[in-house]
């Protein structure tokens, strides 16, 4: 059983773009979740997302927004990117959300941000 | 890739020896907890949960406490070997109230080193 995808795993972006990054959930995992990793802050909750819905959402500005296909496979955007934005991001997928199931996580996406 | 745990608290341990790793959370109403592992490079990985309505849990080679009185949980890994090298985090689950959603905090992460 494959595991949790994320893509690209590694990438650049200059301040003021915008990035989008990609989470392939494991097979018949409808829940999806979202973090950020910084050597600052920690592991920090962005949102998750559960049948195509925003179940629950972290302290994060409106720059972070997400979205989950019907197949569960989920994307985030971040917008307008700032130098501290760079992080770690990471997918983590289970099967019907963050309570009382095993959550997996994906290798996540590195961005970087110049 | 880089090293997301630069400035962590450092438990080092002799290989072979029992390690514990400590977590202070944060909310009472906090009502699952898990432990996870984080090689440099890689994302968490599931060691061990626990519900609150447990106060011990084993698994293989690790034991993790919860001491609800004190917010406290920790992991035991018993006969540490050099694999066991990593970031340790706990994190608590918070339902919210709402129908299946909660919240997830984690702790800042401890880096057990082995000694050969």
């Amino acid at each position: 059983k494959a595991g949790v995808t994320q893509t690209p795993r590694y990438l650049i972006k200059t301040r003021g773009q915008q990035v989008t990054l990609s989470c392939s959930p494991i097979s018949g995992h409808r829940s999806v979740s979202w973090y950020q990793q910084t050597p600052g802050q920690g592991l920090q909750f962005l949102f998750e997302y559960f049948s195509e819905t925003q179940r629950n959402k972290g302290n994060f500005p409106g720059r972070f927004s997400g979205r989950q296909f019907s197949n569960s496979r989920s994307e985030m955007n971040v917008s307008t990117l700032e130098l501290g934005d760079s992080a770690l991001y990471l997918c983590a997928s289970s099967q019907t959300g963050l309570q009382g199931n095993t959550i997996y996580f994906g290798e996540g996406s590195w961005l970087t941000v110049v | 890739g880089e090293s997301v745990g630069l400035h962590l608290p450092t438990l080092s341990v002799q290989e072979g020896d029992n390690s514990i790793i400590n977590c202070a959370y944060s909310n009472s109403a906090s009502d699952y907890f898990i432990w996870y592992k984080q090689e440099s490079g890689k994302g968490p990985q599931f060691i061990i949960d626990i519900r609150s309505n447990m106060d011990k849990r084993q698994g293989q080679r690790v034991t993790v406490l919860l001491n609800k009185t004190v917010k406290h949980l920790s992991l035991q890994i018993a006969a540490t070997q050099p694999g066991d090298s990593a970031v340790y985090f706990c994190a608590e689950i918070i339902p919210t109230g709402y129908s299946s959603a909660s919240k997830i905090i984690f702790g800042s992460g401890t880096r057990l080193s082995i000694r050969p």
